[in-house]
């Protein structure tokens, strides 16, 4: 099962930050905190991933807590196009990731 | 970029008939992976596939399903004697590494059994 814990629905204005928080407080200190999403019934996309440092690409940003049992992704400047099903993956790299239910991501006009 | 590419998008077949689904990973990668998706349902694991063997299975993955990877490029995805519960989006996905990088997925096909 997931160990990650995620609200199931969001909204965000379009051309806001979108957060989307995450809980997983089980998180082992060899496990990194993965994100994919997954536009209509596309094949889930890798976002950005991170194991202590707050991490930043092209896409999105990752911020995870000191203690590591949370972490937030920030979409910075939503688009209609960011509306999707986010996940939050716990994962050691090796062997499967395993999808929880997600986050479903409305952004709005 | 390189993309992990599946056939056929769609494909409805028959209660009892036999599917195959195909995938072309990324030419570099080593580790390969089917995942399905029932409407309405979240993605869920069925294989990996690492050096020409089954690394993992999960217990959807029974013995009407097996995984081949014929030649070089193609890895595929059997169904021996398809049933209605079949139906669902199958995602094929590889990675390059066993300790790290991300999974890269295909597209998906459609699979709908009737």
């Amino acid at each position: 099962d997931a160990k990650t814990t995620q609200p199931p629905s969001m909204d965000c204005a379009e051309g806001r930050a979108a957060n989307l928080p995450c809980n997983h407080s089980t998180i082992s200190g060899n496990e990194y905190v993965y994100w994919y999403r997954q536009i209509h019934s596309q094949g889930p996309q890798y976002i950005i991933h991170g194991l202590k440092n707050n991490e930043t690409n092209e896409m999105a940003s990752l911020i995870i807590t000191e203690d590591r049992k949370s972490s937030t992704l920030i979409l910075p400047h939503a688009t209609l196009r960011d509306t999707a099903v986010y996940y939050c993956i716990v994962y050691n790299q090796g062997g499967k990731l395993i999808f929880g239910q997600g986050t479903e991501l409305s952004v709005k006009p | 970029e390189p993309e992990v590419t599946q056939t056929p998008s769609h494909q409805v077949t028959q209660m009892g008939q036999e599917v195959i689904l195909r995938c072309v990973p990324i030419s570099n990668h080593l580790y390969f992976y089917w995942y399905r998706q029932i409407l309405g349902q979240k993605v869920e694991f069925l294989v990996s596939f690492y050096n020409n063997e089954i690394s993992e299975k999960s217990e959807i993955f029974d013995d009407q399903f097996s995984v081949e990877r014929p030649d070089g490029s193609n890895f595929t995805l059997k169904i021996r004697s398809t049933k209605l519960e079949d139906s669902a989006m199958y995602f094929c996905a590889s990675k390059s590494s066993g300790s790290g990088g991300e999974l890269f997925f295909g597209e998906g096909s459609r699979l709908t059994v009737l």
